[in-house]
């Protein structure tokens, strides 16, 4: 089973600024099979990314994917207020399927 | 627009057997794509649970593979999750999810369902 470690498990900043999400894999992760979700209080998560760097149909141009085998980042260019939330990474590669711990993005 | 909702009870009672039903709409199962179960316990991570294509074929994860039966109905666009022997532990909520192809990701979700595990 491939294990999935996000980090930090918590990122304060503000609106407008940066955020690097890290995700780590204990092994390879095979053809990039990695997905990014964001989940707010109460409801589902929605799909960002997959094929770690291909967005999902209508996400915001401000989120991108990047990495490949056992290192992948997820940045959010400029926060918006909308985008503070708990953020997963998905590795579908390999049954069974793994999810991060999440990083929970929070305003400072 | 693919929509998925789940059903079932909320409680089931320590030892017993968890059922839940996804009902798909806007979208025909037996045309393809596989369809999963996620779950997440109260304030913890997610964890796939199984997963099942329109012609029957299943894969579970392992860690619930001996408690865990996928099964869908086609006629009623639906697909359902049995786990038996329940404990407190299976307390979650319960979320059934589009995925695209045999390995691929989650692209849809439904709202999920609660489900406790209490006597």
């Amino acid at each position: 089973e491939i294990v999935l470690t996000q980090s930090p498990g918590t990122l304060s900043l503000s609106p407008g600024e940066r955020a690097t999400l890290s995700c780590r894999a204990s092994q390879s992760v095979s053809s990039s099979c990695l997905a990014w979700y964001q989940q707010k209080p109460g409801q589902a998560p929605r799909l960002l990314i997959y094929g770690a760097s291909s967005r999902a149909t209508g996400i915001p141009d401000r989120f991108s994917g990047s990495g490949s085998e056992t290192d992948f980042t997820l940045t959010i260019s400029r926060l918006e207020p909308e985008d503070f939330a708990v953020y997963y990474c998905q590795q579908y590669g390999s049954s069974p399927f793994t999810f991060g711990g999440g990083t929970k993005v929070e305003i400072k | 627009q693919v929509q998925l909702q789940e059903s079932g009870p909320g409680l089931v009672k320590p030892s017993e057997t968890l059922s839940l039903t996804c009902a798909v709409s806007g979208y025909s199962i037996s045309i393809g794509y596989y369809w999963g179960w996620i779950r997440q316990p109260p304030g913890k991570g997610l964890e796939w649970i199984g997963s099942i294509y329109h012609s029957g074929s299943t894969y579970y994860n392992p860690s619930l593979k001996s408690r865990v039966t996928v099964s869908v109905d086609t006629s009623k666009n639906q697909f359902s999750l049995k786990l038996s022997s329940v404990t407190a532990a299976d307390t979650a909520v319960y979320y059934c999810a589009r995925q695209r192809g045999g390995f691929g990701e989650f692209s849809y979700w439904g709202q999920g369902t609660l489900v406790t595990v209490s006597s």
